[in-house]
């Protein structure tokens, strides 16, 4: 159960588009469609932003979207925000019938 | 309003076992799978466990399999995760979250409900 991986940082200029890469195995994100993804302020308990790869929750911005291309997952972010600054960390189904969470990413908005 | 509120953390030392304690309310908790999450002092997430809907079902990370079990009691609607034989990198906030599906397909749609977190210090 190896972690996925993730950029340590992402930075962008407010109204920029930003992309989150997140990649796994064949035994998490590339075998499932059971990837989601997470937002987390400082001192603060993590947000649902996006499950099952693609799929936002009733509340998120759709400026939040999601994809997946063989063992690769990646968040965007667009028309970036300076409320959009925070970790972000995806997390993946496995074939373990766990879940396993990715490295996370810390995103600055310049 | 839907919420969930650990409790149980504290400063514990090596080897002891605690148990912490996730308190539900607001919705309809024996239908909802309930998972923890661990996220040691600067560092990132690490899922711990997850107990289905109905208690029938549980699955660990490797990292805390033998050590931690996970229980839950839908009269009172609470999750509970002994955690024996505590060491140094146990050191974390511990959240209880609730899975976003409800029934059997628990584990596919991620985490959409979670409390603030409880602190569990392992230190001599």
């Amino acid at each position: 159960q190896s972690a996925l991986t993730q950029p340590a940082s992402v930075s962008g200029s407010p109204g920029q588009s930003i992309t989150i890469s997140c990649t796994g195995t064949r035994s998490d994100v590339g075998g499932y469609n059971y990837v989601s993804w997470y937002q987390q302020h400082p001192g603060k308990a993590p947000k649902l932003m996006i499950f099952h790869v693609s799929n936002r929750p009733s509340g998120v911005s759709n400026r939040f979207s999601g994809s997946k291309s063989d063992n690769t997952a990646s968040l965007t972010i667009s028309g970036l925000q300076a409320g959009d600054e925070a970790d972000y960390y995806c997390s993946s189904f496995t074939t373990s019938s766990t879940r396993v969470f990715g490295t996370g990413t810390k995103v600055t908005v310049l | 309003q839907v919420q969930l509120v650990e409790s149980g953390g504290g400063v514990v030392q090596p080897g002891r076992s605690p148990r912490l304690s996730c308190a539900a309310s607001g919705f309809t908790f024996s239908s909802y799978a309930i998972h923890w999450v661990r996220q040691a002092p600067g560092k990132g997430l690490e899922w711990v466990a997850i107990i289905s809907y109905d208690g029938n079902n549980k699955y660990y990370a490797d990292s805390v399999q033998g050590r931690f079990n996970i229980s839950r009691d839908n009269s009172k609607n609470t999750v509970y995760l002994q955690m024996n034989g505590l060491r140094a990198d146990d050191t974390a906030v511990y959240y209880c979250a609730r899975d976003r599906a409800t029934g059997t397909h628990f584990l596919l749609f991620g985490m959409d409900v979670w409390g603030q977190g409880t602190t569990v210090t392992v230190s001599s």
